[in-house]
């Protein structure tokens, strides 16, 4: 039982670069989530999932895309990096409370 | 704009002592608070979750909460050096649905030998 995994664990990207941050869990849980932390800032929520096929903006959603592949796998697109997209990336996942359990993380450094 | 404030620190508490870490919350409607600890480089490890004004222990930890004054804390009984950690208090608003939690930025706490 891996719990929430994250790939890649690292990346550094040029300006204007795209990519997208996989998360997957094997908890049969129903809700993910994808949060950046940043120094100083804390845990902000960028978008979730509350159930397969339902995504919402969170509060700092704005330069990124998410899609609930399946009920296991959520993922995030940067679709034209930018330096301020420079942070941690964590993905989450709950079930049916709103305990959450939380991946290893994505370090994104963009240049 | 929910908000969850805490004491950055550091917090520095001998070993052995009592550690006490604070967190207050902005909005009433507030259903479920949570404790994560978090290591240096490492993702949030969630340590306890209350619901119910009064204590909830678990071994070492107990968290308190007061919904009437908006305030959770964690002590940290016999306090050790591996407990030195970045601590996160959390703020869920949805009573066991699933919109996300709020987080502060966190209490560094430091145990001394």
């Amino acid at each position: 039982n891996a719990g929430v995994t994250q790939t890649p664990k690292f990346q550094v990207l040029k300006t204007g670069q795209s990519m997208t941050l996989q998360c997957a869990q094997d908890m049969n849980h129903n809700s993910m989530y994808w949060y950046r932390q940043d120094p100083g800032m804390g845990l902000r929520l960028i978008y979730y999932s509350a159930s397969e096929g339902t995504t919402d903006k969170g509060e700092v959603p704005n330069g990124y895309n998410v899609s609930r592949l399946n009920k296991r796998e959520f993922s995030l697109r940067l679709e034209s990096a930018a330096p301020s997209q420079t942070s941690v990336y964590f993905c989450a996942s709950a079930g049916g409370t709103d305990t959450q359990y939380f991946g290893p993380g994505t370090r994104l450094t963009v240049l | 704009q929910k908000e969850v404030e805490q004491n950055s620190g550091p917090l520095s508490v001998p070993e052995g002592a009592i550690a006490s870490l604070n967190c207050t919350y902005s909005d009433r409607g507030s259903q479920s608070f949570f404790w994560y600890r978090q290591y240096s480089g490492k993702s949030p490890e969630l340590i306890m979750f209350i619901y119910s004004n009064g204590d909830k222990e678990d071994g070492r930890f107990t968290a308190q909460l007061n919904k009437a004054s908006q305030y959770v804390s964690l002590l940290i009984r016999d306090s050790q050096p591996s407990d030195s950690a970045t601590y996160l208090c959390a703020v869920s608003n949805s009573g066991g649905g699933a919109d996300g939690l709020t987080f502060g930025k966190g209490t560094h706490l430091i145990i001394q030998p």
